[in-house]
């Protein structure tokens, strides 16, 4: 069994706070490591497929970077806003995607 | 186009119960993957498809469960026998071309409870 963390579990800020958040995963076998955005109610977003040591990916206020030889990626919020709040997940590739428990991320206005 | 579409998006049934999920894909994806999602815990592998042929059924958690993709478009998940464990989100998504490396399009989930 693949082992995806991610953390914090769930995070409160401030709108207008900048935040990040971790997933790691084995550093062994890697192929990609992909972030979703999920809104509740809603069908889970693709963010970003990264795939190279170094990938540092951007869309719009949301970044995200990749160590696959240490075996961590972050997920940078800068700015946060109210419609940022929903789970952020990521997904290990190996062999079939392996997805982390995932974070839940709130904003208050 | 349209996006991935789940149905229903809610069902409640007993212990016991026979149900049936359905997904429809995007249009022209080849590939399509079912998840399931406990309360608490990411999404979990159940099964995927390339065309009509389950590529991977390795995440399927017993013989309880089967999926089919007749024409390798539209599938259907098929859970025998519920039992109260199965209560989950179930996650269906699609790709491409079904390489491990491209996005996956998530439909909106079908919630099944178990009583």
């Amino acid at each position: 069994i693949l082992n995806v963390e991610q953390s914090p579990q769930s995070l409160h800020v401030q709108e207008g706070d900048s935040t990040n958040f971790t997933c790691s995963f084995p550093s062994s076998n890697f192929y990609a490591l992909h972030w979703y955005r999920w809104e509740t109610a809603k069908s889970p977003e693709a963010l970003f497929v990264m795939t190279l040591n170094g990938d540092e990916k951007k869309k719009g206020r949301i970044s995200a970077t990749l160590n696959t030889k240490e075996g961590y990626s972050y997920l940078y919020i800068k700015g946060s806003q109210p419609e940022d709040s929903a789970t952020y997940l990521c997904a290990f590739l190996g062999n079939m995607l392996t997805f982390g428990g995932g974070t839940r991320l709130m904003v208050k206005p | 186009g349209a996006g991935v579409s789940q149905t229903p998006s809610n069902k409640v049934t007993e212990k016991g119960k026979y149900v049936e999920l359905r997904c429809d894909p995007i249009s022209g994806h080849t590939a399509l993957y079912w998840y399931r999602q406990s309360l608490g815990q990411g999404p979990e592998f159940l099964i995927y498809f390339q065309g009509t042929g389950a590529a991977d059924d390795s995440g399927l958690p017993n013989d309880r469960f089967f999926a089919v993709r007749p024409e390798g478009s539209v599938s259907t998940l098929k859970i025998q026998r519920t039992e109260r464990g199965d209560s989950a989100v179930y996650l269906c998504a699609s790709s491409l071309y079904g390489s491990l490396q491209e996005t996956q399009y998530f439909g909106p989930g079908t919630r099944l409870l178990v009583l």
